[in-house]
């Protein structure tokens, strides 16, 4: 019931195109959920966040889609751009700890 | 704003050995996470501290354990360190921990040989 489900493990897009990673959860406890990218060598940033309360929340190409019934959120990048090509974790907050996903490594290609 | 600090960045450590590690969270964050990054377990919840105080816990062995001092900097102690622990351990910061943004810092490259 702690897992966070992150589909898919690799996507390939390109330049320009929309990238679309899926997150699925069961324990309605959870209340945050943040995405964060991470380049290698590096810790995650912060991408954007969304509680259930809210279905959709957009920041720029970046766009949280919150699904509560369904138990799923996803992470959409418009224009999708080289700069972009780094694993995504989406996470669950419930309590003070997070549950990861267990990524997906996204590569646009130019 | 500083942002979160992690030292060192790479440590080499033969097994049976101790390691510390360091974590100054963002001016102001009371809360500390910890948190093992392997590319088979992906990022695994190690502890929380909040006050001086563990808060959370998960599913590791006591040979980690950590602490928070009064300036709400942390450190992660591993003993008798094993070939698995071989890891990117990242701190997170958070004000209150509860429900606001956590941010990571850098994290410690942790290589047992």
């Amino acid at each position: 019931q702690q897992q966070v489900k992150q589909s898919p493990q690799s996507l390939i897009v390109q330049k320009g195109g929309i990238s679309i990673i899926n997150c699925a959860y069961e324990n309605t406890a959870f209340d945050y959920f943040p995405w964060y990218q991470q380049f290698p060598g590096k810790g995650p940033a912060l991408l954007i966040a969304i509680r259930p309360d809210v279905s959709e929340k957009k920041e720029g190409r970046f766009t949280i889609s919150f699904n509560k019934s369904a138990k799923q959120f996803s992470l959409h990048i418009m224009d999708s751009q080289p700069g972009d090509s780094a694993t995504y974790f989406c996470a669950a907050r419930g309590g003070q700890n997070f549950v990861f996903g267990p990524g997906t490594r996204l590569s646009v290609l130019p | 704003k500083a942002g979160v600090t992690q030292t060192p960045r790479y440590l080499i450590k033969t097994r049976g050995q101790q390691v510390t590690l360091s974590c100054s969270p963002i001016s102001g964050h009371r809360s500390v996470s910890w948190y093992q990054q392997t590319p088979g377990q992906g990022l695994q919840f190690l502890f929380e501290y909040f006050s001086e105080t563990q808060r959370n816990k998960g599913n590791f062995p006591g040979r980690f354990s950590g602490r928070q001092f009064s300036n709400s900097r942390s450190e992660m102690n591993v003993s008798t360190l094993e070939l698995g622990d071989s890891a990117l351990y990242l701190c997170a910061s958070s004000l209150t921990g509860a429900n606001t943004e956590a941010f990571f810092g850098q994290g410690t490259r942790l290589t047992v040989v």
